[in-house]
């Protein structure tokens, strides 16, 4: 089976900005969750999407948002880029919802200049 | 809120020494904790989780509600373990601690 995509792995944008990141689950798994990962804050909830519904959301500013499509894939998208956005975000699916047993994609590395 | 603590940035041995890599949590309720491990060059995977009391590369880790801790223990060390561990807790979102990078020395 392969694993947890996403898309694009690097990435480079200016302050002000808007980015589209593309997390593709394991097949199967109808559960995605999108952490930020950064040397100052480690990992940190963003949200998680089941069967196309955001079922929760951490403690982020709406400038993040997601989505889920029907075939379970999902997208982040940070509009008004700031510095501190610089990060690494990972996407992880599962099996249900609701589980801490996660299966993590290599993550898209976002610089924000 | 829920918060999760691993005091060590960073635990240094010798290959064959015990490691104990110290996870210490805060929940008000039935907590659900994981072990996630990152190797060099892999992505975060999940090593253990405290439901299944499982051993996993020799790694064990046992739930301590009393101490609210999760530590991940090992009684002999590998060169391969070398990586950085993150303790976890949650269901509906994970809270991570900072992580602990682990140094087996040969």
């Amino acid at each position: 089976k392969a694993g947890v995509t996403q898309t694009p792995r690097y990435l480079i944008k200016t302050r002000g900005q808007q980015v589209t990141l593309s997390c593709s689950p394991i097949s199967g798994h109808r559960s995605v969750s999108w952490y930020q990962q950064t040397p100052g804050q480690g990992l940190q909830f963003l949200f998680e999407y089941f069967s196309e519904t955001q079922r929760n959301k951490g403690n982020f500013p709406g400038r993040f948002s997601g989505r889920q499509f029907s075939n379970s894939r999902s997208e982040m998208n940070v509009s008004t880029l700031e510095l501190g956005d610089s990060a690494l975000y990972l996407c992880a699916s599962s099996l249900a919802e609701h589980t801490g047993e996660l299966f993590f994609g290599e993550g898209s590395r976002l610089t924000v200049l | 809120a829920q918060r999760v603590t691993q005091p060590e940035k960073l635990l240094s041995v010798f290959k064959g020494a015990p490691v104990e890599l110290k996870c210490n949590y805060s929940y008000s309720g039935s907590p659900e904790l994981f072990w996630y491990v990152q190797y060099s060059r892999q992505r975060l995977q999940l090593l253990l989780r405290h439901i299944s009391r499982e051993s996993i590369k020799g790694f064990t880790a046992d739930l301590n509600k009393g101490e609210t801790s999760f530590h991940l223990k090992k009684p002999f060390a590998q060169e391969e373990d070398s990586a950085m561990y993150y303790c976890a807790l949650g269901r509906r979102a994970l809270t991570f601690g900072s992580g602990t990078r682990l140094q087996v020395q040969p």
